[in-house]
């Protein structure tokens, strides 16, 4: 089956960083994507990695092994804004049949 | 450029009633997928639609159907509408299969 393995909840400080692990066993996996989702809003882009390593933008940066099955999402500078849930999701593509499976979100809380 | 709109924002059905949503994408983008969230089972992916055709479907009973028009906009259709279908339904468009915008969402509460 497909299964996406994130925690479900972390707090940091703000000002300082965090990394959001996500493990993923999937088959025909075609890239991984991270969303921000705030209370009662809907998900937001934040970045997509189908290739192995490190992608950055601004203050957050993603980074993916496909061999181990394994992303995580880091955030710098932390601020009470970064309070949010922040979803792992994976596309996978078998026999024709392409669809994004989203983990369940790990809520971030950002103390003062 | 405008975002994805989702119509009605908030919807109260009763059960066994049925229930359209409506779902215009962004200018341009031809694909058009649906989730359902739920607080305990998170998003989880419905349908996608693309040029008017249904390209890929999750697991859920065929009481969940929808359709893609020639413009691009999209509706989905719940009948005989259960308690446990009260859910907060997103409409997401894309243009490329690294991406994908999220509209605001219709919370559905079925009575």
């Amino acid at each position: 089956g497909q299964n996406i393995d994130q925690p479900t909840e972390m707090t940091a400080t703000e000002g300082a960083i965090v990394q959001i692990n996500c493990t993923y066993q999937t088959s025909g996996f075609n890239g991984l994507f991270w969303y921000q989702q705030h209370a009662g809003e809907a998900p937001t882009f934040l970045s997509y990695n189908v290739l192995d390593g490190l992608e950055e933008k601004g203050r957050f940066s993603s980074f993916l092994s496909r061999s181990k099955g394994y992303s995580y999402l880091l955030l710098k500078e932390l601020q009470m804004k970064d309070s949010a849930s922040y979803l792992c999701a994976v596309r996978v593509d078998m026999n024709r049949d392409d669809k994004i499976i989203f983990g369940k979100g790990t809520r971030l809380h950002i103390l003062p | 450029k405008a975002g994805v709109t989702q119509t009605p924002r908030y919807l109260i059905k009763t059960r066994g009633q049925q229930v359209t949503l409506s779902c215009s994408p962004i200018s341009g983008h031809r694909s058009v997928s649906w989730y359902q969230q739920t607080p305990g089972q998170g998003l989880q992916f419905l349908f996608e639609y693309f040029s008017e055709t249904q390209r890929n479907k999750g697991n859920f009973p065929g009481r969940f159907s929808g359709r893609q028009f020639s413009n691009s906009r999209s509706e989905m259709n719940v009948s005989t509408l259960e308690l446990g279908d009260s859910a907060l339904y997103l409409c997401a468009s894309s243009k490329t299969r690294n991406e994908q915008f999220f509209g605001p969402g219709t919370r559905l509460t079925v009575l």
